[in-house]
């Protein structure tokens, strides 16, 4: 198993583009979200998935849209990016939607907004 | 006041040193508890879980203290391997898990 993959691993935006944060994980985990981490902040949770077809926003969700057309894969879209969206992005996932599950996190996306 | 609260450190203690950390939580409803390890610019990783009557893994021993909301992480005879960010991680209900900005800890030679 690979486990939970992301890509890209880093990425340099202007103000204004847009781009698409990929995150897949193969253990076919019911449960999937997404963190940004800053510095002396902790992980702050943006978007999550408790199954295909099912998101709901975090902590901090503005600026950021997700979607869940599979198990597999849980994409997180920065519409129109902002120098205040850069930060490292986690994207996690956990077998099923009980609160003591595990999460398992991928490597991370770096992103820097310009 | 933030929901989950750890001091930042950083922690500077020899090889085979004790070192504590505690997490404070404010929401006295919160129903699990977790420490999650994160190298430098890596992603964070399960450490252990921590349960109501305690519990201990190896050099590791998590408590929980659901009268003060606060949690512990006791690690001992440390290791240079040990030096990480130790993150205070606290489920309060439903899917949004809250993580502490975490501890950071440096053993030395």
């Amino acid at each position: 198993n690979a486990g939970v993959t992301q890509t890209p691993k880093f990425q340099v935006l202007k103000t204004g583009q847009s781009m698409t944060l990929q995150c897949a994980q193969d253990m076919n985990h019911e449960y999937m979200s997404w963190y940004r981490q800053d510095p002396g902040m902790g992980l702050r949770l943006i978007h999550y998935s408790v199954g295909a077809g099912i998101t709901d926003q975090g902590e901090v969700p503005n600026g950021y849209n997700v979607s869940r057309s599979t198990t597999e894969d849980f994409p997180l879209r920065l519409l129109s990016a902002a120098p205040s969206q850069t930060s490292v992005y986690f994207c996690a996932s956990s077998p099923g939607q009980w609160e003591q599950e595990t999460q398992y996190f991928g490597p991370g996306t770096r992103l820097l907004v310009l | 006041r933030k929901e989950v609260e750890q001091d930042p450190g950083p922690f500077n203690v020899p090889e085979g040193a004790t070192v504590a950390f505690n997490c404070t939580y404010s929401n006295s409803a919160s129903q699990s508890f977790f420490w999650y390890r994160q190298d430098c610019r890596k992603e964070p990783k399960l450490l252990m879980s921590v349960y109501s009557s305690g519990n201990e893994d190896g050099r590791f021993t998590a408590q929980l203290n659901r009268a003060s909301q606060y949690i512990s992480l006791l690690i001992r005879d440390s290791k240079l391997s040990d030096s990480a960010t130790y993150l205070c991680v606290v489920n309060p209900g439903g899917f949004k898990t809250i993580f502490g900005a975490g501890t950071r800890l440096f053993v030395k030679a």
